[in-house]
């Protein structure tokens, strides 16, 4: 029940493409759900996080999804860049501590 | 946003060999926790660190193998003990506050041989 599922395990979509990661939970006492981005030799860094009273939020080109109902929630990435490849990890909290996704290997061509 | 330092930014030990990182957080923050990341893996949750009192351990970790200290809201440290090449890994310290995410330093990439 603590568990986060996050597909696809990696992607690959051309420069401008609008790449989607899904997130699903168990727990209804999540109550914030992070995105975390995080490149080679570093440490994960917040992207934007989401809790449940609202159904999307956008900062920038990067826009969260969330349905309550189903217990899932999404990553999308607007006109995405070169600079967007990373790994992407999505996360869920009732405590403070987090619980992670598998993580997602977005490539983005040139 | 907090800043998370960690020291040492990466090890090479021997195996039965001890390590100790430090995380060091440039504000007072409520909370600290210390993950481990395999390579090429998503983070697992280590434990709560609690100023002033014990570590909190998830399931599969024990004090005994992750002595975990915090003696005050900017700083924690994680000892791993008695390494085997199966705790090759990055260790990561996160930190924040109740209204505010957490934010992780830039770990400490660990080598056993």
């Amino acid at each position: 029940q603590q568990q986060v599922k996050q597909s696809p395990q990696s992607l690959i979509v051309q420069k401008g493409g609008i790449p989607i990661i899904n997130c699903a939970y168990e727990n209804t006492a999540f109550d914030y759900f992070p995105w975390y981005q995080q490149f080679p030799g570093k440490g994960p860094a917040l992207l934007i996080a989401i809790r449940p009273d609202v159904s999307e939020k956008k900062e920038g080109r990067f826009t969260i999804s969330f349905n309550k109902s189903a217990k899932q929630f999404s990553l999308h990435i607007m006109d995405s860049q070169p600079g967007d490849s990373a790994t992407y990890f999505c996360a869920a909290s009732n405590t403070g501590k987090l619980i992670f996704g598998q993580g997602t290997t977005l490539q983005v061509k040139p | 946003s907090a800043v998370i330092s960690q020291k040492p930014s990466r090890d090479i030990c021997q195996r039965g060999t001890s390590l100790t990182i430090q995380c060091q957080v440039d504000s007072q923050v409520t909370m600290m926790f210390w993950y481990r990341q395999q390579p090429g893996q998503s983070l697992t949750l280590i434990a709560t660190a609690n100023q002033g009192s014990e570590a909190t351990y998830e399931s599969g970790f024990v004090i005994d193998k992750f002595p975990i200290s915090r003696p005050n809201l900017t700083f924690s440290t994680l000892t791993v003990s008695n390494m085997s090449p199966e705790d090759s890994s990055i260790y990561l310290c996160s930190a924040g506050t109740v209204n505010s995410p957490l934010h992780f330093g830039n770990g400490t990439r660990l080598t056993v041989t």
